[in-house]
């Protein structure tokens, strides 16, 4: 089955210990993408990637750190988590159309709900 | 301004109604368009996409587009209470068009 997989679901933890939410995806697509969605303010994108060793800042990179080693893998690391870092985190992840207008269609990970005390 | 625009809502509809909701965006460059439904507690899946300017028709749903006005729009045709979830608008921005920017979503609720 197609799909990205996105681990842990669920986290609670403490300031300042460092954690790492793993985002793997089976489909062979170049493009993968963290976003972060708060109420009222929607999905706010944190960092992307284009392909292996390609990555870029999206919106809200401030806190987080990110490596594509691998194609299939796209990791999102928080080196001291802080309470304004509680959120619902999504991982996504498209092919890359071959012409500028065409649409990079997401699939989205089930998320996970990271809570910092 | 925000780069993506949408009403919060809730948009509340009898079912059988048509639903509309609207977006607008800032960036001027912006090529592609879609549509996210999101039910609560669910991750965000696609409804549809576009990027040439008119209507895009895909069972009871249709996208416009409008880049002169900078306006996306979707309509739900005969509204069924499982339509019932967040919907999102989202626009691909920045260099090379592969930043994508999400509205905050609007809210609707079909009545049954």
């Amino acid at each position: 089955e197609a799909q990205v997989t996105q681990n842990p679901r669920y986290l609670i933890t403490v300031t300042g210990k460092k954690l790492t939410v793993t985002c793997s995806q089976n489909m062979n697509h170049e493009y993968m993408s963290w976003y972060r969605q708060d109420p009222g303010l929607g999905l706010r994108q944190i960092y992307y990637s284009m392909n292996v060793e390609v990555t870029d800042k999206g919106d809200v990179p401030e806190g987080y750190k990110v490596s594509r080693k691998e194609k299939r893998n796209f990791p999102l690391i928080l080196e001291s988590p802080s309470p304004n870092q509680t959120s619902l985190y999504f991982c996504a992840s498209s092919l890359i159309p071959p012409i500028l207008a065409g649409a990079n269609v997401l699939t989205f990970g089930a998320g996970s709900r990271l809570t910092v005390l | 301004q925000k780069e993506v625009e949408q009403n919060s809502g809730p948009l509340s509809v009898p079912e059988g109604a048509i639903a509309s909701l609207n977006c607008t965006y800032s960036d001027r460059g912006s090529q592609s368009f879609f549509w996210y439904r999101q039910y609560s507690g669910k991750s965000p899946e696609l409804i549809m996409f576009i990027y040439s300017n008119g209507d895009k028709e895909d069972g009871r749903f249709t996208a416009q587009l409008n880049k002169a006005s900078q306006y996306v729009s979707l309509l739900i045709r005969d509204s069924q209470p499982s339509d019932s979830a967040t919907y999102l608008c989202a626009v691909n921005a920045g260099t090379g068009g592969f930043k994508t920017i999400f509205g905050a979503g609007t809210r609707l609720f079909v009545k049954a």
